[in-house]
């Protein structure tokens, strides 16, 4: 079953502006990771959060994880319409080998 | 390192014909491949989770006679999709665990006709 959900469904903002995606799920987990899929392509894996940290930055993105609530939040700031794409998170459960993907947001970023 | 090839990239076929997609890990060996498939504009589901040498373990609801799973060596899976049908058209992505993560595969678009 899927673990993960995500809000919004569909995000659309213009060029520039800063886009918030946000993930729950449901169990304990040792990681979260973010990907980036482009229409009918393969999944591009963006950044990894451990279990222990809170926060984490790679470039324009920044990610936080809130255990307690067990959530998750995508940070794209400074957006190009390159980053129009679809984002999944997808977690690392504590039990088992395998994770589970969020429901996905989809970005359209307005030239 | 910890690339998964993935092929083919798209096939068409026609209804009733079997498909075959490889999934080869190139630089490491993967006891554990995992195979995902996702509807248009949806999220991608886990369908099975392939093991080395012992039979796959398949989510709920996936019809495990349809979609044949086989991961005979530690680098090469494959997901057969058997008797296919026009609803078996999805994009189908492998991925293994390696030693620091997860690997994906570039996925497999497939189309039945």
């Amino acid at each position: 079953s899927q673990q993960g959900e995500e809000d919004p469904q569909a995000l659309s903002i213009q060029e520039g502006e800063n886009a918030t995606m946000n993930c729950s799920y449901k169990t304990s987990i040792n990681n979260l990771q973010w990907y980036r899929q482009n229409s009918g392509r393969g999944l591009v894996h963006l950044i990894l959060i451990r279990s222990n940290e809170r926060e984490k930055h790679s470039g324009r993105l920044r990610v936080t994880l809130d255990t307690s609530k067990k959530s998750s939040s995508l940070l794209i700031t400074a957006s190009r319409a390159a980053d129009t794409a679809s984002y999944f998170c997808a977690t690392d459960p504590n039990t088992g080998n395998q994770f589970y993907f969020g429901t996905g947001t989809s970005l359209t970023v307005i030239p | 390192g910890a690339v998964v090839s993935q092929h083919p990239s798209r096939v068409i076929c026609k209804s009733g014909t079997s498909v075959k997609i490889e999934c080869r890990s190139l630089d490491f060996q993967a006891t554990t491949m995992f195979w995902y498939r996702q509807f248009p504009k949806k999220s991608l589901m886990l369908m099975a989770t392939s093991n080395e040498g012992s039979k796959a373990t398949y989510e709920q609801g996936v019809e495990k006679d349809k979609f044949l799973i086989n991961h005979a060596s530690l680098t090469l899976s494959t997901l057969t999709v058997t008797s296919a049908h026009p609803e078996d058209s999805s994009f189908y992505i492998c991925s293994a665990r390696y030693s620091y993560g997860y690997t994906f595969g570039s996925g497999t678009r497939l189309t039945v006709v």
